[in-house]
């Protein structure tokens, strides 16, 4: 069964930084691109980052390159988000999910970016 | 970027009876490989998304068969054949063709 548990969420203040991590199992981890993707309160969904498997390119919404910087460690199942010069418009729940086109999702780590 | 445009918004339907939301891309989602990357999620009150449907029409895995995706180039249609009270929630269409990958506004299913 697919699993992918997110965590890292929180509260911090504008110019602050967070660094969000998707555990995920049930799957060969190493053979999917990751996806994140997130939704401010009451909003609708944004594309936000999506890694590669293989060589790991990267790919960025314009609204977070440049800030937010997508990993993964296979050897961990594991996939990254930091999370630099956050902003109130940042504010969401962040979701990890499965391949390109995200077959599978987590429950999603709520961010909070306020002073 | 290719904008995604559903209607409704807002789709009230009775019990048993048939739903269809409309998605329109701004670009042609014909990818150069010859697949059209068009998926429909659904998202229950309080819930994760969870994909119904990829490749405009390919039901994914536990999906049930009153789903059902058509489309092409820049029209697309997700159809519920009779809606039951488990369907209630946002529906979302979203490209995967160009980068960045879109969603559409979203469209609120309830029982009328």
């Amino acid at each position: 069964e697919v699993q992918l548990v997110e965590s890292g969420g929180g509260l911090v203040q504008p110019g602050g930084s967070l660094r969000l991590s998707c555990a995920a199992s049930g799957f060969t981890f190493s053979n999917y691109a990751m996806t994140w993707v997130r939704q401010a309160p009451g909003k609708g969904l944004e594309w936000v980052s999506v890694i590669s498997a293989g060589d790991g390119s990267t790919y960025y919404a314009d609204s977070v390159k440049g800030r937010f910087t997508i990993s993964r460690d296979n050897s961990k199942t594991t996939l990254y988000l930091l999370m630099n010069s956050l902003r109130a418009e940042d504010t969401a729940v962040y979701y990890c999910a499965k391949g390109w086109n995200g077959d599978y999702w987590g429950q999603g780590t709520l961010v909070t970016v306020s002073s | 970027d290719a904008v995604m445009t559903q209607s409704p918004l807002s789709l009230p339907v009775t019990l048993g009876q048939p739903a269809s939301i409309s998605c329109r891309s701004s670009q042609s989602l014909l990818y150069s490989d010859g697949n059209t990357y068009l998926n429909w999620f659904q998202q229950r009150p309080g819930q994760p998304p969870r994909r119904l449907i990829y490749k405009v029409s390919n039901r994914d895995s536990g999906v049930p068969d009153r789903f059902s995706g058509s489309g092409s180039h820049t029209d697309f249609t997700l159809r519920i054949s009779r809606v039951e009270a488990e369907d209630v929630g946002v529906y979302y269409c979203m490209q995967g063709t160009h980068w960045p990958y879109t969603f559409g506004q979203g469209t609120k299913l309830e029982i009328k």
